[in-house]
């Protein structure tokens, strides 16, 4: 049960996009479309900003966008605003019915 | 509203036990898997346990299997995580979190605000 990989940060301008990757195996985000992510301000609750690899729940905004290819899935966010400036975490299902997180990525707003 | 609320954190001692509760309401929580998570001081998540609608069927992070226990009391809305054993690893922020609503159901929304666990002599 080795977390997933992510970059520890990444930084971008305001109005900017960046891409969070989330590295995993064939026995997790690789075998299953079943990765989301986590958005976590300090002090706070982790929120649910992506699920099912690309579906966003509703109130969440449309700046957020998640895919995956093979045993890599991605969070990108676009029009980047100072409120998103928080811990993302990835997390995904797997093969032993487990799940897993990501070791997290602090994302900067310049 | 759907709200988990944590509780049952505390300081503990080394090889002691400690039981945390999560109390569910707003929902139909006799259908829901349920999950527990944690996250030690400025450490990322980690995932913990998760437990069947039903309470019939666990699972557990290597981290904590065999010390760890999970359970659910459906009559109380009640979702419990019974630690025995405890170490010093084991001192984090435990959070509770309900499975997702729809597609997979693989994914964990809401969650509670967390409660503090302190393994420490």
């Amino acid at each position: 049960q080795s977390a997933l990989t992510q970059p520890a940060s990444v930084s971008g301008s305001p109005g900017q996009s960046i891409t969070i990757s989330c590295t995993g195996t064939s026995s997790d985000v690789g075998d299953y479309n079943s990765v989301s992510w986590y958005q976590q301000h300090p002090g706070k609750a982790p929120k649910l900003m992506i699920y099912d690899v690309s579906n966003r729940p509703s109130g969440v905004s449309n700046r957020f966008s998640g895919s995956k290819s093979d045993n890599t899935a991605s969070l990108t966010i676009s029009g980047l605003q100072a409120e998103d400036e928080a811990d993302y975490y990835c997390n995904s299902y797997t093969s032993s019915s487990t799940y897993v997180f990501g070791t997290g990525t602090k994302v900067t707003v310049l | 509203q759907v709200q988990l609320v944590e509780s049952g954190g505390g300081v503990v001692q080394p090889g002691r036990s400690l039981r945390l509760s999560c109390a569910a309401s707003g929902f139909t929580f006799s259908s829901y898997t349920m999950h527990w998570v944690r996250q030690a001081p400025d450490k990322g998540l980690e995932w913990v346990a998760v437990i069947s609608y039903d309470g019939s069927t666990k699972y557990y992070a290597d981290s904590v299997k065999g010390r760890f226990t999970i359970s659910r009391d459906s009559s109380k809305n009640t979702l419990y995580l019974e630690m025995n054993s405890l170490k010093a690893e084991d001192t984090a922020v435990y959070y509770c979190a309900r499975r997702g609503e729809s597609g997979s159901y693989r994914w964990l929304d809401p969650w509670g605000q967390g409660t503090l666990v302190t393994v420490s002599s």
